[in-house]
């Protein structure tokens, strides 16, 4: 089993719809969880992260967390067509030998078309 | 503020050359860094990570080495390329434990 899995996709929405992306761990002792956004042939950038169970918002952006369940999603409110990216979810735990480690799922492909 | 600088963008090497790729933080002190590769149509694969000067740990057990000779600048070496060394590596920084990681541009090398 897969440290963190991700639908590869891709996932294509109509611009202005909501997009969701989901992403599920394995190691119960995860304590943070990040969404990075990577547009092809760049490096991946940092666009949310959540610590505790239940929603965060940031501007278009929600991330989920479930910890019960070992699930983590992103909403993407009004999507446009600039979102168009590979959405990565990575994971930490900060205990043991994984000092800080991110582990990274292998990305959801998003395209939103107009 | 923070910055992070890694070169070169782009580079083609032949089998068996020594690589060498450079990676600096800029506007912060001690802090972890990390090297990735994320090779074609694949995730991001965690190589080496360093907690201080001179403290390197391996995450795969590969052909690359990696170095940390000053507190802000980390690098990753070869002495001779395989063609599986093909890929995007990246370099990335965070201060603590639990925080999200700040990439740098990335390097990506083809070995031919």
């Amino acid at each position: 089993q897969k440290e963190v899995e991700q639908n590869s996709g891709p996932l294509s929405v109509p611009e202005g719809a909501i997009a969701s992306l989901n992403c599920t761990y394995s190691d119960r002792g995860s304590q943070s969880f990040f969404w990075y956004r990577q547009y092809s042939g760049k490096s991946p950038e940092l666009i949310m992260f959540i610590y505790s169970n239940g929603d965060k918002e940031d501007g278009r952006f929600t991330a989920q967390l479930n910890k019960a369940s070992q699930y983590v999603s992103l909403l993407i409110r009004d999507s446009q067509p600039s979102d168009s990216a590979t959405y990565l979810c990575a994971v930490i735990n900060a205990g043991g030998t994984s000092y800080g480690k991110l582990t990274f799922g292998q990305g959801t492909i998003l395209t939103v078309h107009p | 503020s923070q910055t992070i600088h890694q070169w070169p963008a782009t580079l083609v090497q032949p089998v068996g050359s020594p690589l060498s790729l450079e990676c600096t933080v800029e506007g912060t002190s001690n802090p972890n860094l990390y090297w990735y590769r994320q090779a074609a149509g694949r995730g991001l694969q965690l190589l080496f990570y360093s907690v201080g000067i001179g403290q390197i740990s391996s995450e795969v057990p590969q052909n690359l080495s990696a170095s940390r000779p000053q507190d802000r600048q980390f690098i990753l070496s070869s002495k001779k390329l395989l063609l599986s060394d093909s890929g995007f590596y990246l370099c990335a920084w965070s201060l603590l434990s639990g925080l999200g990681y700040t990439f740098g541009s990335g390097t990506r090398l083809t070995v031919v």
